[in-house]
Formats: structure tokens, C-alpha cells, sequence
């Protein structure tokens, strides 16, 4: 079964900051959270990745609690491109076990 | 750099047929890690191979073998297969040997078994 849990599916208005949660309360101290994205009938897109301390680049923000029970991934500016299932995903090595992830639509 | 490439990207088998797909990971990467991705049963993870040796399995049977060359291409094969092996086949790559941890994988565009 998969370590996280994430709602299956989220709305969210073009140019607007998307906030996708997802819990993973079994996490262990030396698993990392990580984000993938997977636009219809494409391969998954790495987003982000991060242990402990909350981590940004060109494509989005990834905010950790302090406990590292759940997680935050933002998208500041939210674009049509953007509607995708995003999956998030623990683990430390490369037997990641992937949920069902959030079915994300941007709407006009 | 050249994203990961799989071939075939389509593919339609009978059953009890065999099949061997490909995947070239970004230049310099060792790393190569092959999905299986199915609406059923999500994205799963069938094996990795770092320098040539098999270093991480998952949970498939033994139809469901891989290797990698020296110049880390790697191929997947799967033999008398079943109607449930329908489903998309991703390959992905990565850099480093840290055995997983921290390490960002860069997906093909898969290929996309019908079996019949």
C-alpha cells in the first residue's frame, strides 16, 4: 500500500496558486517526500523533492510540516498546462510505492 | 541532453507471445528503473539496474526480466505474456549512485503493450 494519502481530485482557477496536500504519517527519518506530475499518456514529470526543510524552484514550492507528517506542494501560478494527476510519494530509495495521486484541473 | 527515449512507444502481442522493449536513459545517467503502469493497479515498480547489475526489485514474476549494457541502454522482457500485462511500460532514469535516496528520476514516454 502506498505510505501517503492524497484527495483524489482538486479544482482550481487559472492564475491562482494550487495547493495540493498529502499525508504520509508513517514516514520514516530518512525517507525523502517527493512530487511527480503525470500529464495524460505522458511519462511522470519530476517536480520537486525535499527531506526536511521546505524547497522551491522554477516549477513550484514544496512546504514539510515540522513533524514531516504531511506535506504541501504549490504551484503559484497555476496554468491550463498544469492540469495533470500529481503524486506524491516517500520513500528512500527507488522502490517507491506510488498512491493514486490528485487528479488537479485548472479551469479558465 | 536528449530525454530518456523508449522504443517501441506502441505495441500489440498476442498471448503466450514474448516482448522486448528498450529504453536509453539521458546521457550520463546509470541508473535505469523500469513501471509498470496499469488504471488498475497504478504505477508499480519492476526493477533497477545501476551498471550493468540488477540492484532493486519489485514484486513481479519471474516473466518479467531486464538487463542493462555497458553504455547503460537497458531492455525489458517479458515472456509468455498474459492478458493482465497489458499496460504502459516506463522507464526512468537518474544520475547518481546514492541507491535512490534523494535522487531525481527523469521518465520516457513509455511504450504501450496491448496484449491480445
Amino acid at each position: 500500500d502506498a505510505k501517503t494519502t492524497q484527495p483524489t481530485s482538486m479544482d482550481c482557477a487559472e492564475g491562482r496558486a494550487a495547493n495540493l496536500p498529502c499525508n504520509h504519517s508513517t514516514i520514516s527519518g530518512n525517507e525523502y517526500v517527493y512530487w511527480y506530475r503525470q500529464i495524460h499518456s505522458q511519462g511522470p514529470q519530476y517536480i520537486i523533492h525535499g527531506l526536511k526543510n521546505n524547497e522551491t524552484n522554477e516549477m513550484a514550492s514544496l512546504i514539510i510540516t515540522e513533524d514531516r507528517k504531511s506535506s504541501t506542494l504549490i504551484l503559484p501560478h497555476a496554468t491550463l498546462r498544469d492540469t495533470a494527476v500529481y503524486y506524491c510519494i516517500v520513500g528512500s530509495n527507488y522502490q517507491l510505492i506510488w498512491g493514486a495521486g490528485t487528479k488537479l484541473i485548472i479551469k479558465p | 541532453k536528449a530525454g530518456v527515449t523508449q522504443t517501441p512507444r506502441y505495441l500489440i502481442k498476442t498471448r503466450g507471445q514474448q516482448v522486448t522493449l528498450s529504453c536509453s536513459p539521458i546521457s550520463g545517467h546509470r541508473s535505469v528503473s523500469w513501471y509498470q503502469q496499469t488504471p488498475g493497479q497504478g504505477l508499480q515498480f519492476l526493477f533497477e539496474y545501476f551498471s550493468e547489475t540488477q540492484r532493486n526489485k519489485g514484486n513481479f514474476p519471474g516473466r518479467f526480466s531486464g538487463r542493462q549494457f555497458s553504455n547503460s541502454r537497458s531492455e525489458m522482457n517479458v515472456s509468455t505474456l498474459e492478458l493482465g500485462d497489458s499496460a504502459l511500460y516506463l522507464c526512468a532514469s537518474s544520475l547518481e549512485d546514492s541507491g535512490g535516496a534523494g535522487e531525481t528520476q527523469y521518465f520516457g514516454p513509455g511504450t504501450r503493450l496491448l496484449v491480445l
